[in-house]
């Protein structure tokens, strides 16, 4: 398996409710981003896992809350969202070695829209 | 700083026509750069990255480290590449985040 899958394609959801976004990649890559992108804009890095472990967080409000259970497996769980969060989420992945470049390679996303 | 600039927000040409699309970055070091391509509704998707010197689609880019440019490069343009292309820089400090170029919208006419 040489992609990044993401589910759902498309969520729709009110501000007051909790949902969660999926992310999987079996790759052996070690690193995992959550990014956020606006339609004609380049991606926004969010949240960024290293071996399982959060190693970057730009400063992303709580409502948005990362998880990252296993080497495969990314979550991202979403609550009380404002309309302003409507956007493409798009999850990466890349090896992560100390010594090869570190390229990131990238799910199709997930459409939110936040009512 | 590090930076990545495209300075043409939308691209127009011909179908066979000759295109490139232009990076310029600011880094102090060795960079490491890349080409992205996002077609219509389709997954962000690896171009080109300047270690590989690789030609893909048919398209090439070269890293002038005294132009700081990596210009992406395609001597006839086809209708499917109609596309927006992201420049990106890997910032090889601890993080290793990507820095983006705003992007250019190439649109290929028939």
């Amino acid at each position: 398996d040489t992609e990044v899958t993401q589910t759902p394609k498309h969520l729709v959801m009110g501000m007051t409710n909790k949902k969660s976004l999926k992310c999987e990649q079996h790759m052996g890559h070690r690193a995992m981003y959550w990014y956020k992108q606006k339609a004609k804009k380049p991606p926004e890095l969010m949240f960024v896992y290293s071996y399982e472990k959060l190693s970057i967080n730009e400063s992303v409000p709580s409502r948005f809350s990362p998880e990252c259970p296993n080497s495969s497996l990314l979550n991202l769980h979403l609550h009380a969202l404002q309309p302003e969060d409507s956007a493409l989420y798009l999850c990466a992945s890349s090896l992560r070695t100390s010594v090869s470049t570190d390229t990131q390679y990238f799910g199709p996303g997930t459409r939110l829209t936040v009512l | 700083a590090q930076r990545v600039t495209q300075p043409e927000k939308l691209l127009s040409v011909f179908k066979g026509a000759p295109v490139e699309l232009k990076c310029n970055y600011s880094y102090s070091g060795s960079p490491e750069l890349f080409w992205y391509v996002q077609y219509s509704r389709q997954r962000l998707q690896l171009l080109l990255r300047h270690i590989s010197r690789e030609s893909i689609k048919g398209f090439t880019a070269d890293l002038n480290k005294g132009e700081t440019s990596f210009h992406l490069k395609k001597p006839f343009a086809q209708e499917e590449d109609s596309a927006m292309y992201y420049c990106a820089l890997i910032n090889a400090g601890n993080n290793r985040k990507l820095i983006w170029g705003l992007g250019t919208s190439l649109a290929v006419n028939p």
